[in-house]
């Protein structure tokens, strides 16, 4: 079965501890996104990869950080330095956007990590 | 700011009846436009896209896209209580993909 795996699903920090959350995908996508989901709120950018060793930030990377050192992972860090990290934390995956803009991208996504802060 | 509207609230209807969802979005360079629907807790699974002007159908599902109006919307026909979830539009220009804040669907038996 293809699909994008996330792990934990429930997670829970103190304060000043730095947490990884776990994302991989079988999808054979270039592109993996992280995204922020607080509630009533839509979904907001940390960071996105488009290859292997690169990636950047989205909207709203302070007190994050990530790797893509293989093509099926992408893992996130909340660090202690991000002051409010308690959301529902979403990872995605998409083919790279055409040439020609957006076509054929849709991203899919994981079943999500909920992050708690004791 | 590229920004993505959606009417958050809930919104109602019968079993049987159709739901109309609405979307605007600002950028006009927006292409590709896709609706997710999400279950309370879940994570969001994308039911419908579209890149063209008009409509485009999927079993019970429409969408319509107006670029000159910068406006999405989703009809969902014979609306069964299982509908009943929160509605995201996601717009994607390029390497940006925007999602609005959706919108929550009660179908009612």
């Amino acid at each position: 079965d293809g699909g994008i795996t996330q792990s934990p699903k429930y997670l829970f920090r103190k304060e000043g501890q730095n947490v990884t959350l776990s994302c991989e995908q079988n999808l054979n996508h270039d592109a993996m996104y992280w995204y922020r989901q607080d509630p009533g709120q839509g979904l907001r950018l940390i960071y996105y990869s488009q290859i292997v060793n690169d990636f950047q930030k989205g909207d709203i990377a302070e007190g994050y950080s990530v790797s893509r050192e293989k093509k099926e992972s992408f893992p996130l860090t909340v660090t202690s330095a991000q002051k409010n990290p308690t959301a529902f934390y979403l990872c995605a995956s998409s083919r790279l956007p055409s040439a020609s803009g957006g076509a054929y991208n849709e991203q899919f996504f994981g079943p999500g990590t909920r992050l708690t802060v004791l | 700011q590229k920004e993505v509207e959606q009417n958050s609230g809930p919104l109602s209807v019968p079993e049987g009846a159709i739901a109309s969802l609405n979307c605007t979005y600002s950028d006009r360079g927006s292409q590709s436009f896709f609706w997710y629907r999400q279950y309370s807790g879940k994570s969001p699974e994308l039911i419908m896209f579209i890149y063209s002007n008009g409509d485009k159908e999927d079993g019970r599902f429409t969408a319509q896209l107006n670029k000159a109006s910068q406006y999405v919307s989703l009809l969902i026909r014979d609306s069964q209580p299982s509908d009943s979830a929160t509605y995201l539009c996601a717009v994607n220009s390029g390497n940006d993909m925007r999602f609005g804040a959706g919108t929550r669907l009660t179908v009612k038996p």
